[in-house]
């Protein structure tokens, strides 16, 4: 399995700061590397694929970079809606697809 | 737009089979480079895929997972379906049904998702 790690587990902050979302995959995936935004009680949402591509209707303040095994997720000025928990994923591997543990964004 | 919907037994005895099944809405579940998912989430965890279909008839389960798993297609229905045999309450969960849509370029990714159902390992 491709084990995925994400930091940081959580982290605290304020509207209108810069958030940095970390995800490393245990071996190189290239570019496939999706990023996903879960609200409390919804189904999560994609917000980045192949580690960089900008969904259709996300906000252009959420970025995404990386490739091989080390990716970020940058929210250039964080939003009240955006606290929620982020999870990647990668898409290399189909034995088994995995996702990271998740980085929690709440608010300072 | 497409549109996804689980529905199924809330409750399940230990032992037994969960049964889940997830209509597709807006679109025909036959056409388009699509494999169809169900992705799992206990209660205050993190997100567990659990395996997929494509049109091909082509199946991939999660190993963790593989000896106990059936996804199944009713294009009639424009429906796919989850079975899980042999349940404890370590498979209580919110499990939800997936597109996972593919790029030319091989890239893949969840989207849309339904809104998720819990099902509840209970005696």
């Amino acid at each position: 399995d491709i084990q995925m790690t994400q930091s940081p587990s959580s982290l605290s902050a304020s509207v209108g700061d810069r958030v940095t979302i970390t995800c490393r995959a245990s071996q190189s995936i290239s570019s496939y590397l999706n990023w996903y935004q879960q609200r409390p009680g919804k189904a999560p949402k994609v917000l980045i694929s192949a580690a960089s591509t900008l969904q259709s209707g996300v906000p252009s303040r959420f970025s995404g970079s990386g490739s091989g095994t080390d990716f970020t997720l940058t929210i250039s000025s964080l939003q009240p809606e955006d606290f929620a928990i982020y999870y990647c994923q990668q898409s290399y591997s189909i034995s088994p697809i995995t996702f990271g543990p998740g980085t929690k964004v709440d608010i300072k | 737009q497409v549109q996804l919907q689980e529905s199924g037994p809330g409750l399940v005895k230990p032992s037994q089979t969960l049964s889940l099944t997830c209509t597709v809405s807006g679109g025909s579940i036959s056409s388009g480079n699509y494999y169809w998912s169900w992705i799992r989430q206990p209660a205050g965890k993190g997100l567990e895929w659990i395996g997929r279909w494509f049109i091909s008839g082509s199946t991939n389960y999660n190993p963790s997972l593989k000896s106990r798993v059936t996804i199944s297609i009713d294009t009639s229905k424009n429906q796919f379906s989850l079975k899980l045999s042999s349940v404890t309450a370590a498979d209580t969960a919110v499990y939800y049904c997936a597109r996972y849509s593919s790029s030319e370029r091989g890239e893949n990714w969840f989207d849309p998702w339904g809104q998720g159902t819990l099902v509840t390992v209970s005696s």
